[in-house]
């Protein structure tokens, strides 16, 4: 499978804990993407990297949220001392280049705090 | 006034009827829109890109009218399997980048 994959693609954390995504996007794409998506809402920016630089982060991801692309290839998400808000489906997409490009999107890691 | 907007439905429809949905924006400096077709518990996946010329995939005609600045998508002879979330898509300049914002999706439901 070439796809986007995320890991884990669930996890239930007591609140307060640190928790870290990862994705792996499709190999030639070198624009990766993190969202946030709740019930009944559609999915939220977070944060997006071309190849390892990190360009914009949204105004959501407070101090407690961080993202790497360390070498470009996959990327993690950590949020640190959780909180129940956090609780969200974490969706990552990536695409071969800039604003006309499709995403794609990985099935997404589910995050519920207690 | 939220930055991208839509009607959340449900949109509830008869097989073979014809169905639109539209999404407004509101930062004239947007570029960059699509439709994105999210299935319950799914991701999204991409439905078609919308070209200020308009454009047509099948059943799919995507329209974009910029001195209004909304996007709009029409389905026609609707089928059971469009049933789904329908996600609009602008880029919008913030802080000099450009951010992709979604819509919250509009829900239909195609009924026999």
């Amino acid at each position: 499978d070439t796809g986007v994959s995320q890991n884990p693609r669930h996890k239930i954390t007591k609140r307060g804990q640190n928790v870290t995504f990862r994705c792996d996007p499709i190999s030639e794409h070198n624009r990766l993407y993190w969202y946030r998506q709740t019930l009944g809402q559609g999915p939220e920016f977070l944060t997006y990297f071309q190849n390892e630089a990190q360009l914009e982060k949204s105004r959501l991801l407070s101090d407690r949220f961080s993202a790497e692309r360390p070498k470009g290839s996959f990327s993690t998400l950590e949020i640190q001392r959780t909180e129940q808000g956090d609780s969200a489906m974490y969706l990552c997409a990536s695409s071969l280049g800039g604003l006309t490009y499709e995403q794609y999107f990985g099935p997404g890691t589910r995050l519920t705090v207690t | 006034r939220k930055e991208v907007e839509q009607d959340p439905g449900p949109f509830n429809v008869p097989e073979g009827a014809t169905v639109a949905f539209n999404c407004t924006y509101s930062n004239s400096a947007s570029q960059s829109f699509f439709w994105y077709r999210q299935d319950c518990r799914k991701e999204p996946k991409l439905l078609m890109s919308v070209y200020s010329s308009g454009n047509e995939d099948g059943r799919f005609t995507a329209q974009l009218n910029r001195a209004s600045q909304y996007i709009s998508l029409l389905i026609r002879d609707s089928k059971l399997s469009d049933s789904a979330t329908y996600l609009c898509v602008v880029n919008r300049l913030s802080g000099g980048s450009y951010i992709p914002t979604f819509g919250r999706g509009t829900s239909l439901i195609v009924h026999p």
